[in-house]
């Protein structure tokens, strides 16, 4: 069975613009988080979704939103894009709420 | 808020000997779930070891085994018989159960680089 996966891979963008990053959750698994992990630090939580509906969102601005769609993948979605956004961005998906999180490879995202 | 604190930002072992990686925990809560993860250069997140905090074994996987301390909130990991896979970043990471939905709140890392 595939893991998480994410895509793209890499993402070069520059200040003020829109970013879209994409999720596909393990097979069976109803919910997907969201994480920020800066270059040095641990991984910070953006968001939950579990059965389409957001079930926790991190201490992060507006310019961070996020959905699921009814086959269970997830878009994040960051607007206005400023220097300090540049993170890997990481997915994780588990069958249900409070099962094990499982990691995809995460986005690495640039902003020049 | 919950916090996590890892305070070794970097360690080495030797191949084959055993190493111990310290994470402290702020909470107000009885109840909650801990984690060691793995993110080797490839930075796949791999999830190692869970403990949970009414259990009051210690909890082991093959060569890793944590010594869980739930009156000094700390929750540390050891890893015998080091191996070269075994070079990574680790992160401690807190899971509430009170709290709604399946949020882990991480520290910051350590590194163990694991020499030959």
């Amino acid at each position: 069975d595939a893991g998480v996966t994410q895509s793209p891979t890499h993402l070069i963008k520059t200040r003020g613009q829109q970013v879209t990053l994409r999720c596909s959750p393990i097979s069976g698994h109803k919910s997907v988080s969201w994480y920020q992990q800066v270059l040095g630090q641990g991984p910070q939580f953006i968001f939950q979704y579990y059965e389409k509906e957001e079930r926790g969102r991190g201490n992060f601005p507006d310019r961070f939103s996020a959905r699921q769609f009814p086959n269970y993948s997830s878009e994040l979605n960051v607007n206005a894009l400023l220097l300090g956004d540049s993170a890997l961005y990481l997915c994780a998906s588990s069958y249900r709420e409070p099962n094990e999180q499982f990691f995809g490879p995460g986005t690495r995202l640039t902003v020049l | 808020a919950q916090t996590v604190t890892q305070s070794q930002p970097e360690m080495s072992v030797q191949e084959a000997e055993t190493v111990t990686l310290s994470c402290t925990y702020d909470t107000s809560e009885s109840d909650y779930y801990l984690f060691w993860y793995k993110q080797p250069p490839s930075r796949q997140m791999i999830l190692v070891i869970r403990q949970e905090a009414y259990k009051q074994q210690n909890a082991t996987e093959n060569r890793f085994s944590v010594n869980f301390q739930k009156a000094a909130k700390s929750f540390s990991l050891k890893i015998s018989d080091s191996q070269l896979g075994d070079a990574a970043m680790y992160f401690c990471a807190y899971r509430s159960v009170l709290e709604y939905g399946n949020k882990l709140v991480f520290g910051a890392g350590t590194i163990l680089r694991v020499k030959s």
